[in-house]
């Protein structure tokens, strides 16, 4: 099957950071990503839409400058986290949608933790 | 926009015996209704899925069936082992590869 990765699959850091989180199909082009994130013992909510060569469709109560979505090309889409604070901590999960059958893959997820 | 309800939000289940998760979805131009696996820390695995002009699909011990009617569609699960237990979540989309709106998740315990 299709693979998509995330990089980085852990972050630390401090308060008040930007946290850059990169998306990426590997072996298929991906005209639209999502990115996705989920609390402890909660379910994935989807923040926003990404498309390559557009601006990002950020759902309800999504703050669009403070997650910055760039979908520079058809293979990498990039999810900052501006001014990052502790309640940004959680699990970011990506997916990709193209491929033969124009399915949807899962990246392994991002954990990010705010001190 | 899509709205999924998913019961029971935790399910015990004694070891070898079946289990049931049952969803209802809101929109009823969803077609298509995918259920994913996550274990903890890990992305969530899609296991089985099923479009609107079929009401019942089976893989091994995994099988899904859709009411189309009534909006409800679930997951049955037979002959349970250790490893399934997880998370579960159902949803209903319009295509593939469209954005998912998930179900709140159940949590599945295999009871020894």
């Amino acid at each position: 099957g299709a693979v998509v990765s995330q990089h980085p699959s852990r972050v630390i850091c401090k308060s008040g950071t930007s946290v850059k989180i990169e998306c990426r199909s590997l072996d298929f082009q991906a005209t639209t990503m999502f990115w996705y994130r989920q609390f402890p013992k909660k379910s994935l909510m989807l923040m926003a839409t990404s498309n390559e060569g557009s601006k990002a469709t950020y759902e309800q109560g999504v703050e669009k400058d403070k997650f910055l979505i760039n979908h520079a090309s058809l293979t990498l889409s990039t999810l900052t986290v501006t001014s990052a604070h502790p309640e940004d901590s959680s699990f970011y999960i990506c997916s990709a949608a193209g491929g033969r059958y124009n399915e949807q893959f899962f990246g392994p997820g991002t954990r990010l933790t705010v001190l | 926009g899509e709205n999924v309800e998913q019961h029971p939000s935790t399910l015990s289940v004694q070891e070898g015996d079946s289990a049931v998760i049952k969803c209802t979805y809101s929109d009823s131009a969803s077609n298509y209704f995918p259920w994913y696996k996550q274990e903890l820390g890990k992305r969530p695995q899609l296991i089985i899925d099923i479009r609107s002009n079929v009401g019942e699909k089976k893989d091994q011990r995994i099988a899904v069936t859709l009411n189309k009617t009534a909006k409800h569609f679930s997951l049955h699960i037979t002959e349970t082992q250790p490893e399934d237990s997880a998370v579960y979540f159902c949803a209903a989309i319009l295509n593939r590869d469209d954005k998912i709106i998930f179900g709140k998740g159940t949590r599945l315990h295999i009871l020894p």
